[in-house]
């Protein structure tokens, strides 16, 4: 079945590491992203990528950084320069950008640093 | 200004019962579209309704409808006969496309909390 897969589900680690979450999706679809969602608040897009070695920052894109060198994958690095990164993380993708496109979701890594 | 505003307080509803659910949106662009997306207690994203700013019609899918009122700039979810499933985070979401045409990010409004009791 296509769709988009995230892991792992849970991660833990010490401040000051730079961790890689995983995106990965079967669907065929040109647009990417990547969101941050804090306990009680929507989400916020962190970074997003149209095409293939291209991306471009979201609202919060300090302290994260992404590639983007194969269709089906875009991990999201937090890096240390991030300061509250302790949040759950959403992967999506679109066919292609466009008003009418709706986003599919992953199914989430919960990040947690101490 | 916030672009979606959903202001209500945790909702209740009973099991078979309509709820209406608010949302609200602010943009000066007359092309955009808005989104209603799920969220149970998984934490999984699920898309359930779409209407372009041009729709001449509300959409429907399903027990889903959108009541769309464009001088309002209100895009409510009406959710028919309620089931215990529906018990979720509801988002509200709006994609704005700019006068170049060039496609924007997706804005999330901070959501509403649906319970279903039996």
């Amino acid at each position: 079945d296509g769709g988009i897969t995230q892991s792992p589900k849970y991660l833990f680690r010490k401040e000051g590491q730079n961790v890689t979450l995983s995106c990965e999706q079967n669907l065929n679809h040109d647009a990417m992203y990547w969101y941050r969602q804090d306990p009680g608040q929507g989400l916020r897009l962190i970074y997003y990528s149209q095409i293939v070695n291209d991306f471009q920052k979201g609202d919060i894109a300090e302290g994260y950084s992404v590639s983007r060198e194969k269709k089906e994958s875009f991990p999201l690095t937090v890096t240390s320069a991030q300061k509250n990164p302790t949040a759950f993380y959403l992967c999506a993708s679109s066919i292609r950008q466009g008003k009418a496109y709706e986003q599919y979701f992953g199914p989430g890594t919960r990040l947690t640093v101490t | 200004a916030q672009k979606i505003t959903q202001t209500q307080p945790g909702m209740f509803v009973q099991e078979k019962e309509a709820v209406t659910l608010d949302c609200t949106y602010d943009t000066s662009d007359p092309s955009y579209g808005l989104f209603w997306y799920k969220q149970p207690s998984s934490g999984e994203m699920i898309f359930l309704i779409y209407q372009g700013s041009y729709d001449q019609q509300n959409a429907t899918e399903g027990r889903y409808s959108l009541n769309f009122q464009k001088a309002r700039k209100s895009a409510n979810l009406v959710i028919s006969a309620s089931q215990l499933g529906d018990s979720a985070m509801y988002f509200c979401a709006m994609r704005e496309v700019g006068r170049t045409g060039a496609n924007s990010k997706l804005t999330f409004g901070k959501g509403i909390t649906l319970s279903v009791r039996p």
